[in-house]
């Protein structure tokens, strides 16, 4: 696609729901980035993977948090059992290669009542 | 059009030297400035953020400072060692209709040789 896409835009969800985002990366772009923005903050690094690879997933924090690529395009993030401490801004980011500039999604902000 | 321009594309110096990456940036508006490290085959961590009215701030060895006037920040690394051999990325925000939006720099990629 012509950018980076994230669906839903909006989530409002109840605390212990389970919530999954999507992002749709750049289609050339090898590497994926989740990050996880609090209100008024930079994003903070969640995980990347590198095509369905992922070398790193350091940043989540919990074992609530997972993230999937399978096929090394389309990727989601779920979060188990929501807390209210997860309500932020989910962004995503795609890159040509490790370490290239990254391309950032629109982002989805996710509310848990 | 907003941008972020960094230089050096790449820098080599040796252990125990200091150095200084640069960023440009035409970000409008300016929100603030992070400069980020990001180790091979991992994600980026955030060193250092400044907002408008900051103009230096200090991480350990690492010093940002930033200029909003000409829109230049700088990161200095000071007694570099091994494990500072890495990406540097700048990374500046701005607001935009969805908010807050981030335009990440090229990058510089450090080599500490011993």
């Amino acid at each position: 696609g012509a950018g980076v896409s994230q669906s839903p835009r909006y989530k409002v969800t109840k605390r212990g729901q389970d919530v999954t985002l999507r992002c749709d990366p750049i289609s050339s772009h090898a590497t994926l980035y989740w990050y996880q923005q609090a209100l008024g903050q930079g994003p903070e690094f969640l995980t990347y993977f590198n095509y369905e690879a992922q070398p790193d997933k350091s940043g989540l924090p919990s074992d609530r948090f997972s993230a999937e690529r399978p096929e090394g395009s389309i990727s989601t993030l779920t979060i188990q059992r929501t807390e209210q401490r997860d309500s932020a801004m989910y962004r995503c980011a795609s890159s040509g290669l490790v370490q290239e500039t990254q391309y950032f999604g629109p982002g989805t902000r996710l509310l848990v009542l | 059009k907003n941008q972020v321009e960094q230089s050096p594309q790449s820098l080599i110096i040796l252990e125990g030297k200091n150095c200084t990456l640069q960023c440009n940036y035409t970000v409008s508006p300016f929100s603030n400035l992070r400069w980020y490290k990001q180790d091979t085959g991992r994600g980026p961590v955030s060193l250092t953020i400044m907002t408008f009215s900051e103009n230096t701030k200090s991480n350990g060895r690492y010093t940002a400072t930033l200029d909003a006037d000409t829109k230049q920040s700088s990161l200095h690394i000071t007694a570099s060692q091994l494990s500072d051999s890495a990406s540097y990325i700048c990374v500046v925000s701005a607001w935009d209709n969805y908010g807050q939006n981030f335009v990440f720099g090229p990058g510089t990629r450090l080599s500490v040789l011993p």
